[in-house]
Parts: structure tokens; C-alpha cells; sequence
């Protein structure tokens, strides 16, 4: 099955700096990948993904950037703010938003963003 | 809005009792899945369905059962629960080929002593 590697486990920068985390993958035919917020005692949820045909993907201050040849994928928030303090998980899987077999997910990354 | 629904929301049990967390969406979403969350080893898949008739294991099922009642109910059961069960149980929904990907539930969270 999938497995999924995320680095670092903890992420610590001034605030207005940029972060970057990192996750790679195993299976050659995972073609989604979607990124998770997690706010202490919440739900995790979506806050940008991409499919396998596209490189890079930005949404505001967040891009994600995929690169199928390395298998690893990459999450950048730049001009971070307060509010970005959270967990971030990075997730993949063979086909859409189910997939066969369920979205695998990294470990986690704690972001912490300092004043 | 429609959403995804876990009850309860804390639960503590005691060793060798029989738990049921359920989960119920108004999304119409037709696929389910269960997760747990251990701090440092992120979310785990424990079962999934694709519709009432397909139930499908996770990398982590053994001590788990699940009960697919209906298109928006999705139930997990703890048939002998053990302490290390103690974590935070979320249920999820999607839709197969769009990009929003998961929609999860507020989570239960569960004590086992």
C-alpha cells in the first residue's frame, strides 16, 4: 500500500517569514494530493490539493508544488500570520478524493508561528 | 449546511466493554471512512465503504467492526475495548472524482480505562 513521509514533525518561524513542509510518497500511481489543517481540538480540513497533470497549484499566501518523477510534494505558506499556527497534513491516493483504498496520510507537521 | 455528524462527541469506557461511535451526513456523499488520530502518527484509515453493500478494511481494523445502516450512517464498534483504543476517532465523507476531497466529522473522543 501507500506510505506516506512528512517532514518536519515540528516547524517554528517568525511570524511574516515563509514555511515550507515536505512529504513524499511510495506508490508511482497515487495521482491526488491534498493538504489538511488542524487546529487544536478541530477537525481537519482541506485547504488546498493537486492532481498529478499539474505541477503547482497557489490559492493566496498557500501553494503546493508536486513533483511526480521525485515522488514528493511540498506545501508553502509564505507571509505567515498567527492564525497559521496548526498541524498540517499532507495526504495521497490513486484516484479522486476516495480513492481505492482511502486517502493516506503523513504524520503531521505542528507549525508554529512565532511573534 | 450539510455536514457530517459523530456522536458522541467524549466517551470514557471501561476494559472489555462494547462501544458504538456513530457517524451520519447530509452531504449525500455515498463514501464513508473511519480514522483514528494517535498524537505523532497522524490519521489512520480503520474502515472505509463505497456504498450501503461495500464495506471495505483499513490499514487497522483488527478490534474494529463497522455497520453501514443506510447511505448517510456509518457506525464503528469496539466489540471488547482495550486502553490502547484511547484516541480521537473521526469520521469522513467524499465524493469520488471531485477535488474537494474530505469532508470530516468534529470527532469523537475516546478513553478507554
Amino acid at each position: 500500500g501507500e506510505n506516506v513521509e512528512q517532514h518536519p514533525s515540528t516547524l517554528s518561524v517568525q511570524e511574516g517569514d515563509s514555511a515550507v513542509i515536505k512529504c513524499t510518497y511510495s506508490d508511482s500511481a497515487s495521482n491526488y494530493f491534498p493538504w489538511y489543517k488542524q487546529e487544536l481540538g478541530k477537525r481537519p480540513q482541506l485547504i488546498i490539493d493537486i492532481r498529478s497533470n499539474v505541477g503547482e497549484k497557489k490559492d493566496q499566501r498557500i501553494a503546493v508544488t508536486l513533483n511526480k518523477t521525485a515522488k514528493h510534494f511540498s506545501l508553502h505558506i509564505t507571509e505567515t500570520q498567527p492564525e497559521d499556527s496548526a498541524v498540517y497534513f499532507c495526504a495521497a491516493s490513486n484516484s479522486g478524493g476516495g480513492g481505492a483504498d482511502g486517502l493516506t496520510f503523513g504524520k503531521g507537521t505542528h507549525l508554529i508561528i512565532q511573534p | 449546511d450539510a455536514d457530517v455528524t459523530q456522536t458522541p462527541r467524549n466517551r470514557i469506557t471501561k476494559t472489555g466493554k462494547r462501544i458504538m461511535l456513530e457517524c451520519s451526513q447530509t452531504k449525500g456523499h455515498d463514501r464513508m471512512y473511519w480514522y483514528r488520530q494517535d498524537p505523532g502518527l497522524g490519521l489512520r484509515l480503520i474502515y472505509y465503504s463505497f456504498d450501503v453493500k461495500d464495506i471495505n478494511k483499513g490499514e487497522i481494523s483488527d478490534g474494529y467492526s463497522v455497520s453501514r445502516q443506510a447511505q448517510a450512517k456509518f457506525s464503528l464498534s469496539l466489540e471488547s475495548a482495550i486502553p490502547n483504543q484511547t484516541a480521537l476517532y473521526f469520521c469522513a465523507t467524499s465524493e469520488p472524482d471531485r477535488t474537494y476531497g474530505y469532508t470530516f466529522g468534529s470527532g469523537t473522543r475516546l478513553t478507554v480505562v
